[in-house]
């Protein structure tokens, strides 16, 4: 069965220092991987995905993160955090295995808090 | 993203009532969702829409129905409220293909009474 973890429900840092969102997944095949923010009061925004090829993904607002299949994760980073990052993040996974409708499976979500 | 819209914002009803969400989007996407998050829960897929012949539950769609009018519009009822529907709940679109991206409504926060 599909599943994705996110095991800490706050991450907290401070403005200017590296921040590091994780997320593991399980999937029955290759994996399609993706990160959203949701700021207050506002719906989702795509931030980045991983499909095939580089296992290091660069997307919007400076946000990156590292595809390791050995480990099953999919790690959200950012080299200096803003004060403006501070936001839900969810992790989500598609699995592209024979015969899977394709759906998106969402983690729970985790709150990052950067203070000045 | 202004792209998918939802109506109402925010709405307030009373157990038993009948209550429609609507979606729209301009992106021309063949595929449409509709998500529930509760806190702690993520996001919790209720239907989905492939295209405007084909309608699908997701993992919760006890309670809800959707109407698929038009490629660009896609509507959620809770025939009959209940407290335990409070939540938030989004609307989202993408292209055909597994790699293709999801766009999220800026939500509608029901609450039921």
């Amino acid at each position: 069965a599909q599943s994705v973890a996110q095991p800490e429900d706050q991450v907290n840092v401070a403005e200017g220092n590296p921040l590091t969102v994780k997320c593991t997944y399980s999937v029955s095949g290759n994996p399609y991987l993706f990160w959203y923010v949701q700021y207050p009061n506002r719906g989702l925004q795509f931030l980045l995905k991983y499909i095939t090829g580089d296992n290091l993904v660069k997307g919007s607002y400076g946000f990156e993160a590292e595809f390791n299949k050995s480990q099953t994760s999919f790690h959200l980073k950012k080299p200096s955090a803003l004060v403006s990052d501070s936001a839900l993040y969810f992790c989500a996974v598609r699995d592209i295995w024979r015969g899977n409708t394709g759906k998106l499976i969402f983690g729970q979500g985790t709150t990052l808090q950067v203070k000045p | 993203d202004a792209d998918v819209t939802q109506t109402p914002r925010n709405r307030i009803t009373k157990t038993g009532k009948r209550i429609m969400l609507e979606c729209s989007q301009t992106k021309g996407h063949d595929r449409m969702y509709w998500y529930r998050q509760d806190p702690g829960l993520g996001l919790r897929l209720i239907y989905y829409s492939f295209d405007v012949k084909d309608i699908n539950k997701g993992e919760i769609s006890d309670g809800y129905s959707v109407s698929r009018q038009a490629q660009a519009k896609f509507s959620l009822s809770l025939e009959s409220a209940i407290p335990n529907q409070t939540a938030l709940y989004f609307c989202a679109t993408s292209g055909g293909g597994n790699s293709e991206t999801q766009y999220f409504g800026p939500g509608t926060r029901l609450l039921v009474l």
